[in-house]
């Protein structure tokens, strides 16, 4: 199973929004809505921002936002703030014949 | 409050074996599902495994990069959940995450890490 595609870098300043991409295939993103995106910051753990393709986690800013098209799933930070500049991972269930997770490339997010 | 506490890391050689063990508070261990992803120093996540709850048969799953190689296991009565790694090789040098699974791809609550590094 391959990785999701997603951009290795996206940036943005202060109050922008900026959305950042993971593209599967038929067999994982686009034939399930459970994509879910994580927020890792240096030294840390990851931290679930999203699950179920739009669901957000209790405690998660309501600027995080989380959508789908076709085999390519979107994370959506409007409002960017300095705290947001992390590492960002999408996780799709890809299990049509064997039961599996894959993990996106990951994206550094960078505020100027 | 949900903690997951992950231990058994270090330096092990190639083809050897260790065990991480995976300590759970805060819930109730024996209904959820759990998880084990890995990250290699400097890289992205990587999902090695995944047991389920007993209510589910409690049956594993596994990562091909380390199918026939790991086996996840879990006791409830002491809430841990374990990742028996045998003829381990230098690409699995990672910190390795628990990680509790309340639905299907979603992962709500990881530990700190342990590093495991495989070398000579």
């Amino acid at each position: 199973q391959s990785a999701l595609t997603q951009p290795a870098s996206v940036s943005g300043s202060p109050g922008q929004s900026i959305t950042i991409s993971c593209t599967g295939t038929s067999s994982d993103v686009g034939s399930y809505n459970l994509v879910s995106w994580y927020q890792q910051h240096p030294g840390k753990a990851p931290k679930l921002m999203i699950y179920e393709g739009s669901k957000r986690p209790s405690g998660v800013s309501n600027r995080f936002s989380g959508s789908k098209s076709g085999n390519t799933a979107s994370l959506t930070i409007s409002g960017l703030q300095a705290e947001d500049e992390a590492d960002y991972y999408c996780c799709s269930y890809a299990g049509s014949s064997t039961f599996s997770y894959v993990f996106g490339t990951g994206t550094k997010v960078t505020v100027l | 409050e949900v903690q997951l506490v992950e231990s058994g890391g270090g330096l092990v050689q190639p083809g050897r074996s260790l065990r991480l063990s995976c300590t759970a508070s805060g819930f109730t261990f024996g209904d959820y599902a759990m998880s084990w992803v890995r990250q290699a120093p400097g890289k992205g996540l990587e999902w090695v495994g995944f047991i389920r709850s007993k209510a589910y048969g409690g049956t594993t799953e596994y990562a091909a990069s380390v199918k026939g190689r790991f086996t996840i296991s879990r006791d409830d009565s002491k809430s841990i959940a374990y990742l028996q790694m045998n003829s381990l090789k230098t690409e699995d040098t990672a910190v390795y995450y628990c990680t509790r699974v309340p639905t299907i791809a979603t992962f709500d609550y990881w530990g700190q890490g342990t590093l495991v590094t495989v070398s000579s």
